[in-house]
Protein backbone atom coordinates (compact mmCIF):
# COMPACT_ATOMS: atom_id res chain seq x y z
CA UNK A 1 0.00 0.00 0.00
CA UNK A 2 1.34 3.31 -1.15
CA UNK A 3 2.03 5.50 1.92
CA UNK A 4 3.11 9.00 1.68
CA UNK A 5 5.08 11.35 4.09
CA UNK A 6 5.67 15.11 4.42
CA UNK A 7 8.55 16.77 6.40
CA UNK A 8 8.32 19.02 8.19
CA UNK A 9 4.70 19.02 8.90
CA UNK A 10 5.03 22.74 9.46
CA UNK A 11 7.83 25.25 8.70
CA UNK A 12 8.43 29.67 8.97
CA UNK A 13 10.61 31.54 6.93
CA UNK A 14 11.82 35.38 6.84
CA UNK A 15 10.81 36.78 3.87
CA UNK A 16 13.77 36.10 0.77
CA UNK A 17 14.36 32.83 1.87
CA UNK A 18 15.31 30.05 -0.52
CA UNK A 19 13.73 26.55 1.27
CA UNK A 20 12.63 22.81 0.29
CA UNK A 21 10.12 21.04 1.04
CA UNK A 22 10.28 16.91 1.09
CA UNK A 23 7.87 14.26 0.09
CA UNK A 24 8.41 10.95 0.37
CA UNK A 25 6.72 7.41 -0.83
CA UNK A 26 7.34 3.77 -0.15
CA UNK A 27 6.33 2.55 -3.60
CA UNK A 28 8.47 3.38 -6.50
CA UNK A 29 5.68 2.19 -9.03
CA UNK A 30 4.27 5.55 -9.88
CA UNK A 31 2.79 7.51 -12.78
CA UNK A 32 3.38 10.64 -11.98
CA UNK A 33 3.78 13.03 -8.41
CA UNK A 34 1.93 16.55 -8.33
CA UNK A 35 2.70 19.07 -5.92
CA UNK A 36 -0.55 21.28 -4.52
CA UNK A 37 -0.82 24.25 -3.03
CA UNK A 38 -4.04 24.62 -0.34
CA UNK A 39 -5.17 27.97 1.13
CA UNK A 40 -6.92 27.86 4.30
CA UNK A 41 -10.40 27.26 3.19
CA UNK A 42 -9.87 27.02 -0.14
CA UNK A 43 -9.43 23.67 -2.45
CA UNK A 44 -6.13 22.44 -4.14
CA UNK A 45 -4.27 24.07 -6.95
CA UNK A 46 -1.98 22.67 -9.36
CA UNK A 47 1.68 23.64 -8.88
CA UNK A 48 3.85 20.99 -10.73
CA UNK A 49 2.97 17.52 -12.53
CA UNK A 50 6.30 15.31 -12.64
CA UNK A 51 6.20 12.12 -15.30
CA UNK A 52 7.83 9.10 -13.63
CA UNK A 53 10.04 9.71 -16.66
CA UNK A 54 11.12 12.93 -15.72
CA UNK A 55 13.74 14.41 -13.16
CA UNK A 56 12.38 17.64 -12.56
CA UNK A 57 9.66 20.51 -13.32
CA UNK A 58 9.91 23.94 -12.80
CA UNK A 59 7.35 26.57 -12.74
CA UNK A 60 8.49 30.56 -11.86
CA UNK A 61 10.33 30.28 -8.63
CA UNK A 62 9.07 26.96 -8.09
CA UNK A 63 11.02 23.69 -8.76
CA UNK A 64 10.21 20.14 -7.89
CA UNK A 65 12.67 17.30 -8.57
CA UNK A 66 11.61 13.23 -8.28
CA UNK A 67 14.38 10.54 -7.92
CA UNK A 68 11.44 7.59 -8.43
CA UNK A 69 13.74 4.78 -7.67
CA UNK A 70 14.73 6.72 -4.40
CA UNK A 71 10.71 7.36 -3.44
CA UNK A 72 11.75 11.12 -3.03
CA UNK A 73 10.43 14.28 -4.38
CA UNK A 74 11.19 18.05 -3.55
CA UNK A 75 9.84 21.36 -3.99
CA UNK A 76 12.18 24.04 -3.66
CA UNK A 77 10.77 27.54 -3.38
CA UNK A 78 12.93 30.42 -4.34
CA UNK A 79 13.10 33.94 -2.85
CA UNK A 80 9.88 33.16 -0.61
CA UNK A 81 7.41 35.85 -0.43
CA UNK A 82 4.63 36.29 2.63
CA UNK A 83 2.05 35.05 -0.74
CA UNK A 84 3.56 31.65 -0.70
CA UNK A 85 2.49 30.95 3.10
CA UNK A 86 -0.32 27.98 2.29
CA UNK A 87 -0.12 24.35 2.78
CA UNK A 88 1.84 22.12 0.55
CA UNK A 89 0.45 18.69 -0.30
CA UNK A 90 2.08 16.03 -2.62
CA UNK A 91 0.45 13.43 -4.50
CA UNK A 92 1.51 10.44 -6.27
CA UNK A 93 -0.26 8.45 -8.93
CA UNK A 94 -0.15 4.90 -9.29
CA UNK A 95 -1.88 2.62 -11.52
CA UNK A 96 -5.13 2.30 -10.29
CA UNK A 97 -5.28 6.12 -11.60
CA UNK A 98 -5.82 7.68 -8.10
CA UNK A 99 -3.83 9.89 -6.19
CA UNK A 100 -2.37 9.52 -2.48
CA UNK A 101 -1.42 12.04 -0.82
CA UNK A 102 0.93 13.53 2.13
CA UNK A 103 -1.07 15.38 4.68
CA UNK A 104 0.86 18.73 4.25
CA UNK A 105 3.63 21.03 4.79
CA UNK A 106 2.02 24.18 6.40
CA UNK A 107 4.61 26.94 5.34
CA UNK A 108 4.70 30.42 6.84
CA UNK A 109 6.71 33.12 5.24
CA UNK A 110 6.85 36.14 7.57
CA UNK A 111 7.22 39.84 6.25
CA UNK B 1 -12.68 27.55 -19.12
CA UNK B 2 -14.85 26.81 -16.02
CA UNK B 3 -12.79 25.02 -13.26
CA UNK B 4 -14.28 22.05 -10.96
CA UNK B 5 -17.42 23.61 -9.56
CA UNK B 6 -19.04 21.74 -5.92
CA UNK B 7 -21.85 22.50 -4.37
CA UNK B 8 -22.57 23.39 -1.39
CA UNK B 9 -19.59 24.87 0.13
CA UNK B 10 -20.47 23.98 3.27
CA UNK B 11 -23.12 21.81 4.92
CA UNK B 12 -23.84 21.14 8.84
CA UNK B 13 -26.53 18.27 9.32
CA UNK B 14 -27.43 16.01 12.33
CA UNK B 15 -26.69 12.24 12.77
CA UNK B 16 -28.89 10.31 10.96
CA UNK B 17 -29.66 12.95 7.94
CA UNK B 18 -29.33 12.71 4.61
CA UNK B 19 -27.07 14.81 2.70
CA UNK B 20 -26.18 14.97 -1.13
CA UNK B 21 -22.67 16.40 -2.84
CA UNK B 22 -22.85 17.77 -6.16
CA UNK B 23 -19.55 18.12 -8.18
CA UNK B 24 -19.47 19.40 -12.04
CA UNK B 25 -16.20 18.58 -13.70
CA UNK B 26 -14.02 20.40 -16.04
CA UNK B 27 -16.13 20.21 -19.76
CA UNK B 28 -15.30 17.27 -21.57
CA UNK B 29 -13.03 15.87 -18.59
CA UNK B 30 -13.93 11.61 -18.93
CA UNK B 31 -12.46 10.71 -15.39
CA UNK B 32 -14.14 12.37 -11.93
CA UNK B 33 -12.77 11.14 -8.70
CA UNK B 34 -14.32 11.72 -5.39
CA UNK B 35 -11.25 12.41 -2.30
CA UNK B 36 -12.19 12.98 1.45
CA UNK B 37 -10.09 14.59 4.28
CA UNK B 38 -10.95 14.07 7.69
CA UNK B 39 -9.22 16.49 10.71
CA UNK B 40 -5.86 15.56 11.28
CA UNK B 41 -5.52 13.03 7.85
CA UNK B 42 -4.62 13.24 4.70
CA UNK B 43 -6.34 13.19 1.78
CA UNK B 44 -7.83 9.93 0.62
CA UNK B 45 -9.36 8.64 -2.36
CA UNK B 46 -13.17 7.41 -2.50
CA UNK B 47 -14.15 6.80 -5.72
CA UNK B 48 -13.14 7.54 -10.09
CA UNK B 49 -15.90 7.68 -12.61
CA UNK B 50 -14.88 7.39 -16.27
CA UNK B 51 -17.58 8.84 -18.08
CA UNK B 52 -20.92 7.22 -16.31
CA UNK B 53 -19.29 4.36 -15.43
CA UNK B 54 -17.74 3.35 -11.95
CA UNK B 55 -13.95 2.44 -12.71
CA UNK B 56 -12.83 2.33 -8.73
CA UNK B 57 -14.77 2.38 -5.86
CA UNK B 58 -12.55 0.85 -3.51
CA UNK B 59 -12.18 3.92 -1.12
CA UNK B 60 -15.68 4.45 -0.23
CA UNK B 61 -15.92 3.68 3.07
CA UNK B 62 -19.42 1.56 3.47
CA UNK B 63 -22.71 1.48 1.88
CA UNK B 64 -23.52 4.75 3.57
CA UNK B 65 -21.74 6.41 0.87
CA UNK B 66 -23.47 6.65 -2.82
CA UNK B 67 -21.93 8.05 -6.11
CA UNK B 68 -23.76 8.57 -9.67
CA UNK B 69 -22.64 10.26 -12.54
CA UNK B 70 -25.85 10.83 -14.80
CA UNK B 71 -24.71 11.09 -18.26
CA UNK B 72 -21.32 11.46 -17.80
CA UNK B 73 -21.33 15.05 -16.60
CA UNK B 74 -21.96 15.99 -12.96
CA UNK B 75 -22.10 13.67 -9.93
CA UNK B 76 -23.34 13.18 -6.75
CA UNK B 77 -22.24 11.61 -3.53
CA UNK B 78 -25.07 10.54 -1.25
CA UNK B 79 -24.38 10.35 2.31
CA UNK B 80 -27.54 8.61 4.32
CA UNK B 81 -27.73 7.83 7.18
CA UNK B 82 -25.12 10.39 8.03
CA UNK B 83 -22.89 9.79 10.82
CA UNK B 84 -20.34 11.68 13.06
CA UNK B 85 -17.26 10.38 11.73
CA UNK B 86 -17.97 11.54 8.31
CA UNK B 87 -17.57 15.07 8.99
CA UNK B 88 -14.52 16.51 6.82
CA UNK B 89 -14.18 17.64 3.35
CA UNK B 90 -14.92 16.16 0.45
CA UNK B 91 -13.16 17.20 -2.73
CA UNK B 92 -13.89 16.03 -6.33
CA UNK B 93 -11.34 16.41 -9.29
CA UNK B 94 -11.49 15.76 -12.88
CA UNK B 95 -9.14 15.38 -15.68
CA UNK B 96 -9.44 14.65 -19.16
CA UNK B 97 -9.06 11.26 -21.72
CA UNK B 98 -9.95 8.16 -20.52
CA UNK B 99 -6.68 5.83 -19.28
CA UNK B 100 -4.36 8.70 -19.28
CA UNK B 101 -2.46 9.68 -16.39
CA UNK B 102 -3.09 13.19 -16.69
CA UNK B 103 -3.28 16.19 -13.81
CA UNK B 104 -6.13 15.71 -11.59
CA UNK B 105 -7.95 19.09 -11.04
CA UNK B 106 -9.84 19.53 -7.88
CA UNK B 107 -12.58 21.91 -6.72
CA UNK B 108 -12.83 23.98 -3.79
CA UNK B 109 -14.35 21.09 -1.33
CA UNK B 110 -17.51 20.42 0.73
CA UNK B 111 -16.75 20.61 4.01
CA UNK B 112 -19.29 18.74 5.95
CA UNK B 113 -20.08 18.75 9.33
CA UNK B 114 -22.27 15.85 11.04
CA UNK B 115 -23.75 17.20 14.77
Amino acid sequence: KQEVTQIPAALSVPEGENLVLNCSFTDSAIYNLQWFRQDPGKGLTSLLLIQSSQREQTSGRLNASLDKSSGRSTLYIAASQPGDSATYLCAVQTGANNLFFGTGTRLTVIP
Amino acid sequence: EAGVTQFPSHSVIEKGQTVTLRCDPISGHDNLYWYRRVMGKEIKFLLHFVKESKQDESGMPNNRFLAERTGGTYSTLKVQPAELEDSGVYFCASSPRQFSYNEQFFGPGTRLTVL
